[in-house]
């Protein structure tokens, strides 16, 4: 089993869905959570950052941390096609749990978004 | 700041030959990662660096990938011989230190090995 595990997708919406995209975990040592969106072509680029379990919002993106059930998700209202890209989570340990390594991100496979006008 | 820089962009080879990576961290960050990225393995750690020192080596998938931090400045991701499964987009990452974290990535570098 993977550390973390996300559905790739692809995912096809209409502008003005709301999406939601998620992925769950399997080290309870995971503090920091963060979701990278990466348009085609590019390098991944922070969207989101989350310390712990609770809510953030920023714009139309609001990132969920559920701690207890090892699970995050991002939200995204009023979705436009210029949010078409791939979304990966990542997430890292703040204490050594079975081989962790501190220092790193573990990635998520990434969602494959498309939002067509 | 530019960012992370990633040279060649592109990198088209024959089965065989060697193949050498390039990365400029950000300046002032002491964390540099590489990741190969494809459509089956998604996004995979392959190697990083702490202060030019290398912390953990486990994602390198065999002797023929080699990586080096001579100084802070420039890090090097080296294959040989290339063998056409290597093909894919490679990464070069790099973050300062207590940033949570946070990772900035380069553009990448698409490596196709024929």
């Amino acid at each position: 089993q993977k550390e973390v595990e996300q559905d790739p997708g692809p995912l096809s919406v209409p502008e003005g869905a709301i999406v939601s995209l998620n992925c769950t975990y399997s080290n309870s040592a995971f503090q920091y959570f963060m979701w990278y969106r990466q348009y085609s072509r590019k390098g991944p680029e922070l969207l989101m950052y989350t310390y712990s379990s609770g809510n953030k919002e920023d714009g139309r993106f609001t990132a969920q941390v559920d701690k207890s059930s090892k699970y995050i998700s991002l939200f995204i209202r009023d979705s436009q096609p210029s949010d078409s890209a791939t979304y990966l989570c990542a997430m890292s340990a703040t204490v050594r749990y079975r081989g962790s390594t501190l220092g790193r991100l573990y990635f998520g496979r990434g969602t494959q978004l498309t939002v067509w006008p | 700041d530019a960012g992370v820089i990633q040279s060649p962009r592109h990198e088209v080879t024959e089965m065989g030959q060697e193949v050498t990576l390039r990365c400029k961290p950000i300046s002032g960050h002491d964390y540099l990662f590489w990741y190969r990225q494809t459509m089956m393995r998604g996004l995979e750690l392959l190697i990083y660096f702490n202060n030019n020192v290398p912390i953990d080596d486990s994602g390198m998938p065999e002797d023929r990938f080699s990586a080096k931090m001579p100084n802070a400045s420039f890090s090097t991701l080296k294959i040989q011989p290339s063998e056409p499964r290597d093909s894919a987009v490679y990464f070069c990452a790099s973050r300062p230190q207590g940033s949570k974290d946070i990772q900035y990535f380069g553009a990448g570098t698409r490596l196709s090995v024929l």
